[in-house]
């Protein structure tokens, strides 16, 4: 199994501010087809989480440009530039380049 | 739009057993995997099943490997998971997802879920 690790588990972002939250895998998540298999969601508190990200870089529909996806192979971060409320939530990464998917334990942004 | 939207979950006693329902719409549901996943109280995220756009091909997590079954019914839009020899670990909120398609990878909508409580 794939563990996937966020290493802050909370985040306290002054409105207007940038913020960042990282992601590492114990395994490579680059397949051979050059993808990186590792999605970013976001859950608001009392709903579903929402897919933000995915294949490491691309924005989903409707997701603003303010939020990007960088990294490769086990290390990946999610910007949130001009933190705005309603980017408050648990964010979720999750790897998927082994049919058991698993997910990062999260990192709560709230706002200050 | 494309809509998820589970049934079926309850109170149960540990050994017992439940059947969720996630019926879909908005989209072409024969032509997509459609995914378990859970969330117990205050917890993160744990994937629990998927069946792939056919029915052809399942997986599951270790963790409910031989208790849990996922199924589909491409006429009636709906996804299935049959949970037998509940534990009390097994509570959570079960929401159905539905894969991201060829591209593969991701989630890219979720159901509201519905919640299982395994207690005595």
């Amino acid at each position: 199994e794939i563990v996937m690790t966020q290493s802050r588990l909370s985040l306290s972002v002054t409105p207007g501010e940038s913020a960042s939250i990282s992601c590492r895998s114990s395994q490579s998540l680059l397949h051979n087809n050059g993808n990186n298999y590792l999605s970013w969601y976001l859950q608001k508190p009392g709903r579903s989480p929402q897919l933000l990200i995915y294949l490491g870089s691309t924005r989903a529909s409707g997701v603003p440009d303010r939020l990007s996806g960088r990294g490769s192979g086990t290390d990946f971060t999610l910007n949130i530039n001009r933190v705005e409320a309603e980017d408050v939530g648990i964010y979720y990464c999750m790897q998927a380049l082994q049919t058991a998917w698993t997910f990062g334990q999260g990192t709560k942004v709230e706002i200050k | 739009q494309v809509q998820l939207v589970e049934s079926g979950g309850g109170v149960v006693q540990p050994g017992g057993s439940l059947r969720l329902s996630c019926e879909a719409s908005g989209f072409n549901f024969s032509n997509y995997g459609m995914h378990w996943v859970r969330q117990a109280p205050v917890q993160g995220l744990e994937w629990v099943a998927l069946m792939s756009y056919d029915g052809s091909s399942t997986y599951y997590s270790d963790s409910v490997k031989g208790r849990f079954t996922i199924s589909r019914d491409n006429y009636k839009n709906t996804v299935y998971l049959q949970m037998n020899s509940l534990r009390i670990e097994d509570t959570a909120v079960y929401s159905c997802a539905k894969d991201g398609g060829y591209l593969g990878g991701f989630f890219d909508y979720w159901g509201p879920g519905t919640m299982v409580t395994v207690s005595s």
